[in-house]
């Protein structure tokens, strides 16, 4: 069965910092780009972050760039967001998605999301 | 950045019948667009990509057409489980990847 499955989302308070993490299952990881996508309490999507297979071609929305940092780490099927200087607009619920390639830039599979939630 | 658009942004329509979504692009997109359903507490699921294929699974109720900056998603009969909100994405050009700010589709 396909599974992405993501972890790490938690009430976090204003300036904080977090680490998601989405781990994969049943499909080949490595031959995948992988992003991150979010949505805030009832709004609609917005993507986050992008990373090549081999980690060469990484890419940010403006929104997120210079405080988020994504990475994978195709040994352990795995992708993660380092998440710093958190505001409260950044609370949403987290995704991660794959690409097969940059040219077919639809995105499948979805993991299920994690809650962040930045408040004091 | 690619802006997309939806229309309408609420649809209510009755179990059986038609609904016909549309999303524009603020430039052309050419067919790299795809369509997903996002049902209430689920992630998205991909239902069309390259505009008109349906992706796996997915029913033959539900079509894509269009290409350049004009899309539209067709539901020829709506079911009950076909409720849910419906969000356009292109992949011409990025990065960003760009959404629609989505339609929802309620029962009338």
């Amino acid at each position: 069965e396909v599974q992405l499955v993501e972890s790490g989302g938690a009430l976090v308070q204003p300036g904080g910092s977090l680490r998601l993490s989405c781990a994969a299952s049943g499909f080949p990881f490595s031959k995948f780009e992988m992003n991150w996508v979010r949505q805030a309490p009832g709004k609609g999507l917005e993507w986050l972050s992008y990373v090549s297979t081999a980690s060469g071609d990484i890419y940010y929305a403006d929104s997120v760039k210079g405080r988020f940092t994504v990475s994978r780490d195709s040994a352990k099927n795995s992708l993660y967001l380092q998440m710093n200087s958190l505001r409260t607009e950044d609370t949403a619920v987290y995704y991660c998605a794959g690409v097969r390639n940059w040219n077919e830039g639809w995105f499948d599979p979805w993991g299920q999301g994690t809650l962040v939630t930045v408040s004091s | 950045e690619i802006v997309m658009t939806q229309s309408p942004a609420s649809l209510s329509v009755s179990p059986g019948e038609r609904a016909t979504l549309s999303c524009r692009a603020s430039q052309s997109v050419g067919s790299n667009l795809a369509w997903y359903q996002q049902k209430p507490g689920q992630a998205p699921r991909l239902l069309i990509y390259g505009a008109s294929a349906r992706a796996t699974g997915i029913p033959a109720r539900f079509s894509g057409s269009g290409s350049g900056t004009e899309f539209t998603l067709t539901i020829s009969s709506l079911q009950s489980e076909d409720f849910a909100i419906y969000y356009c994405q292109q992949y011409n050009n990025w990065p960003p990847f760009t959404f629609g700010p989505g339609t929802k589709v309620d029962i009338k």
